[in-house]
């Protein structure tokens, strides 16, 4: 099936660590993907992870995949104010084609 | 600059129009997308070429036409315009061939309003 879940809100304060949630449905995907959207912008590819990986680490950014709950998370360390934006995870459904299902995408508030 | 760009970015149409999207990337990808964001930020697929030929047709209006002219060119064309169709139509072009991760470039959008 073809379906990606996301929570569609969350709320931090600068400086605390940010996790973002995500569920899919299709097991053979190879590619999981964070993009980032700012406000009246396109969207920005974060990180991915392929699905032989539990972790990846990239400076701020750490991804964690459950492939047995098929659950994938999106850890922001010290969370800035130009961290808030929309988040959308997203799947790749066919490697041949590169056809993605994304996310409602999780829009991420930073108070100062 | 190396990028995916559109145009145009802003589009304000009555209903019932015809009107056209145009975009363009010159990063050399075999793969070009046209995506639809509605006004509640859910981005869905609605069609892609790989080297001109349509690969991905999504369940789309027949109103909606896709032409690529060459790798590097997707227009969208879009008769008869409806309310339904005001959204923000995003670009985007990838590498499929070979072992390159498919990582998908995005376009900076067109915001389509129909009145």
């Amino acid at each position: 099936g073809e379906d990606v879940e996301q929570s569609l809100f969350l709320s931090v304060r600068e400086g605390d660590s940010s996790v973002i949630n995500c569920t899919y449905t299709d097991s053979s995907s190879t590619y999981l993907y964070w993009y980032k959207q700012e406000p009246g912008a396109g969207l920005q590819l974060l990180t991915y992870i392929f699905s032989n990986m539990d972790m990846k680490q990239d400076q701020r950014l750490t991804v964690l995949l459950n492939k047995k709950d098929k659950h994938l998370s999106l850890r922001i360390a010290d969370t800035q104010t130009g961290d808030s934006a929309i988040y959308f995870c997203a799947e790749i459904f066919s490697s041949n084609t590169g056809k993605l299902i994304f996310g409602q995408g999780t829009t991420l508030q930073v108070k100062p | 600059d190396t990028a995916v760009s559109q145009t145009p970015k802003y589009l304000v149409t009555q209903m019932g129009n015809d009107k056209s999207i145009k975009c363009e990337q010159n990063l050399g990808h075999d793969t070009m997308y046209w995506y639809k964001q509605d006004s509640k930020k859910f981005l869905k697929i609605m069609f892609s070429y790989n080297n001109k030929e349509l690969i991905i047709n999504e369940t789309v209006p027949n109103r909606f036409s896709p032409k690529s002219p060459d790798k590097a060119h997707l227009n969208l064309h879009i008769n008869s315009l409806e309310l339904g169709d005001s959204a923000v139509y995003f670009c985007a072009s990838s590498r499929t061939s070979g072992r390159a991760i498919p990582e998908q470039f995005f376009g900076p959008g067109t915001r389509l309003t129909v009145l």
